[in-house]
């Protein structure tokens, strides 16, 4: 079975600061990864995904990340935050083969700072 | 393109109650579908999974049932609802690929 960790459940940033939220996680096979935003009260919208490739992906509102595969870590980045970017971030593993289903992490309350 | 509804958007419920929550994704055919249920402060809880019509898959035993009367129809129920049944849910739908798009969700209150 797969798991996730995000490290922090909390991040307060400066607006147009940068941001890393860190993801972690455990698979004995290979996986996707995944990274979805929740504003309140909505559902989940899908930033980014990691399928094969380029370790490097970018995603929407200037999202990335960047798969690690030796530190098993997925963390996301953006260089430069707007109040907007105020939300949860979610990371998800889903094995390669097999059935669909996400396993995901309990989430990060990102806070933008004016 | 595709689409996701659920409703309702929110519903308060005293315990004891009955509950039907119903997702219908349109644009697509032969969606995989999900239940998902997000508890206060933490991550989101696979509840059940829908590869076809009438197949319903159990990640968690619990008060709660599902089923697919439709090919984009998923209907979450509970015939008595218990205070731990508060939460965000969430319906999400996949086809023939590596993501899941999901719904704007419904907050249960159960009082």
């Amino acid at each position: 079975a797969q798991s996730v960790t995000q490290l922090d459940s909390q991040v307060p940033v400066f607006e147009e600061a940068p941001v890393e939220l860190r993801c972690n996680y455990s698979s004995s096979v290979s996986v996707y990864l995944f990274w979805y935003v929740q504003y309140p009260n909505q559902g989940l919208q899908l930033l980014l995904k990691y399928l094969s490739g380029s370790t490097l992906v970018k995603g929407i509102n200037g999202f990335e990340a960047e798969f690690n595969k030796s530190q098993t870590s997925f963390h996301l980045r953006k260089p430069s935050v707007h109040i907007s970017d105020t939300a949860e971030y979610f990371c998800a593993v889903r094995t390669i083969f097999g059935n669909e289903k996400l396993t995901f992490g309990t989430g990060t309350r990102l806070t933008i700072i004016p | 393109s595709q689409t996701i509804h659920q409703w309702p958007a929110t519903l308060v419920q005293p315990v004891g109650s009955p509950l039907s929550l119903e997702c219908t994704v349109e644009g697509t055919s032969n969606p995989n579908l999900y239940w998902y249920r997000q508890a206060a402060g933490r991550g989101l809880q696979l509840l059940f999974y829908s590869v076809g019509i009438g197949q319903i898959s159990s990640e968690v035993p619990q008060n709660l049932s599902a089923s697919r009367p439709q090919d984009r129809q998923f209907i979450l129920s509970s015939k008595k609802l218990l205070l731990s049944d508060s939460g965000f849910y969430l319906c999400a739908w996949s086809v023939f690929s590596d993501t899941q798009y999901f719904g704007p969700g419904t907050r249960l209150t159960v009082l």
